[in-house]
């Protein structure tokens, strides 16, 4: 069975610009969860999405959205980006309950804002 | 609300020690489940171990083995015979059932291993 992938895997944008990043969760999977993880903060929870609901949200501001197909592929968009954004991105699955089930993480998506 | 705390920053040790890693962590919730994920240079978290709040049995696979205590509210990590590919950051992570994923995971700041040759 494929891993989760996640796409692309580096970006480099500049500030105020906007970006989306992709993520496939593993077959069958449905619930798809997005982290940050910096060297200062580690790695903190953005939001989880489930059957193309938004069911949990971290403490980050607006700017930070995402969304799910119906497929349970997910995306997640920043917008007016800021250097304090530049992180690795990863997103994780899992088979229905993210806070019971195990989440598998995908290799991320490292993002600089310059 | 939740925390969990990897207070070794980084350790270092040579080669076929055996080393280990500490986690506390603190919640409300009587269910919960206690999780270790690897991170490799490359970056993916790779998952290691589940634990729910209600299995205290110690386990043990391969060279990796988890020692699970409710009562000091620790979930440490040992690897014995340590190899050079142990090399990695390792997270300790909380997830309350209670909560209904609210908060996601709550990871702990990691543990940077360096195993020397």
């Amino acid at each position: 069975k494929a891993g989760v992938t996640q796409t692309p895997r580096y970006l480099i944008k500049t500030r105020g610009q906007q970006v989306t990043l992709s993520c496939s969760p593993i077959s069958g999977h449905r619930s798809v969860s997005w982290y940050q993880q910096t060297p200062g903060q580690g790695l903190q929870f953005l939001f989880e999405y489930f059957s193309e609901t938004q069911r949990n949200k971290g403490n980050f501001p607006g700017r930070f959205s995402g969304r799910q197909f119906s497929n349970s592929r997910s995306e997640m968009n920043v917008s007016t980006l800021e250097l304090g954004d530049s992180a690795l991105y990863l997103c994780a699955s899992s088979l229905e309950d993210s806070y019971t089930d195990t989440q598998y993480f995908g290799p991320g998506t490292r993002l600089t804002v310059l | 609300a939740q925390k969990v705390t990897q207070a070794q920053t980084e350790i270092s040790v040579v080669e076929k020690e055996d080393v280990t890693l500490d986690c506390v962590y603190e919640t409300r919730d009587t269910t919960y489940y206690l999780f270790w994920y690897k991170q490799p240079p490359s970056g993916e978290l790779v998952f290691l171990i589940r634990r729910n709040s209600f299995d205290e049995q110690n386990e043990i696979s391969g060279r990796y083995s988890w020692n699970f205590q409710k009562s000091t509210s620790s979930f440490n990590f040992t690897i014995t015979a340590s190899q050079v590919v142990d090399s990695a950051v390792y997270f300790c992570a909380l997830s309350e059932a209670q909560g209904g994923g609210a908060d996601g995971l709550t990871f702990g700041k990691g543990t940077h291993l360096i195993i020397q040759p």
